[in-house]
């Protein structure tokens, strides 16, 4: 149980497109959501935290605009980089949480974003 | 700084030996957590330990917690090449719904 996936698993996109990344809880329902990013041997950052039908909390320095957050239902996320730049590249991570607490969280195998 | 801070920061071992992360952290916190992430991959929850909990086993696994160093370890007894992986500690701080830290992360290798 407690299976999340992602897609795309992996992603190259050309500077100045947008990239849409789906989040996915496939056996539970969960109350929120968390994005995270991480650079080549790195942690993970968080970058914004999504309760189903409420706007997006962002960490600081993270660019509301730019990371656009949608969670729409209960089993779904989305991550879309708006007018992806090659500083943008990075591993994204989902997770996600039935309880909406933190210290219960469900990682997605994350995506792997190359901007050329 | 840091609220999770792993050392060392690479490992390596052969199979069969135990190997020993620690981690260290510098607030106080509701629980510490450890998982695993292959290379390339999602991350894998592995043990949680509360700030009133000193030791836990999970399997191959023992955690330890000690609040007055604030740190804690993880030792993977009898490695195997599968162990190889990243390990990541986490911590929420005290108080009510805290995000979660991570450290860095420790880059294991078990040789064959």
């Amino acid at each position: 149980g407690a299976v999340v996936s992602q897609h795309p698993s992996r992603v190259i996109c050309k500077s100045g497109t947008s990239v849409k990344i789906e989040c996915r809880s496939l056996d539970f329902q969960a109350t929120t959501m968390f994005w995270y990013r991480q650079f080549p041997k790195q942690s993970l950052m968080l970058m914004a935290t999504s309760n189903e039908g409420s706007k997006a909390t962002y960490e600081q320095g993270v660019e509301k605009d730019k990371f656009l957050i949608n969670h729409a239902s209960l089993t779904l996320s989305t991550l879309t980089v708006t007018s992806a730049h090659p500083e943008d590249s990075s591993f994204y991570i989902c997770s996600a949480s039935p309880s909406g607490t933190y210290n219960e969280q469900f990682f997605g195998p994350g995506t792997r974003l190359t901007v050329l | 700084s840091q609220q999770g801070e792993e050392d060392p920061q690479a490992l390596s071992i052969q199979e069969g030996e135990n190997a020993t992360m620690n981690c260290s952290y510098k607030t106080s916190i509701n629980n510490l957590q450890w998982y695993r992430q292959n290379s390339g991959r999602g991350l894998v929850h592995l043990i949680l330990i509360r700030s009133n909990e000193r030791e836990k086993h999970s399997g191959r696994l023992r955690v330890t917690l000690d609040t007055s160093k604030k740190s804690s370890s993880l030792l993977i007894t009898a490695s195997r090449a599968a162990d190889t992986a990243s390990y990541f500690c986490a911590t929420d701080k005290t108080g009510a719904n805290s995000k979660l830290t991570f450290g860095k992360g420790i880059t294991l290798s078990v040789r064959p």
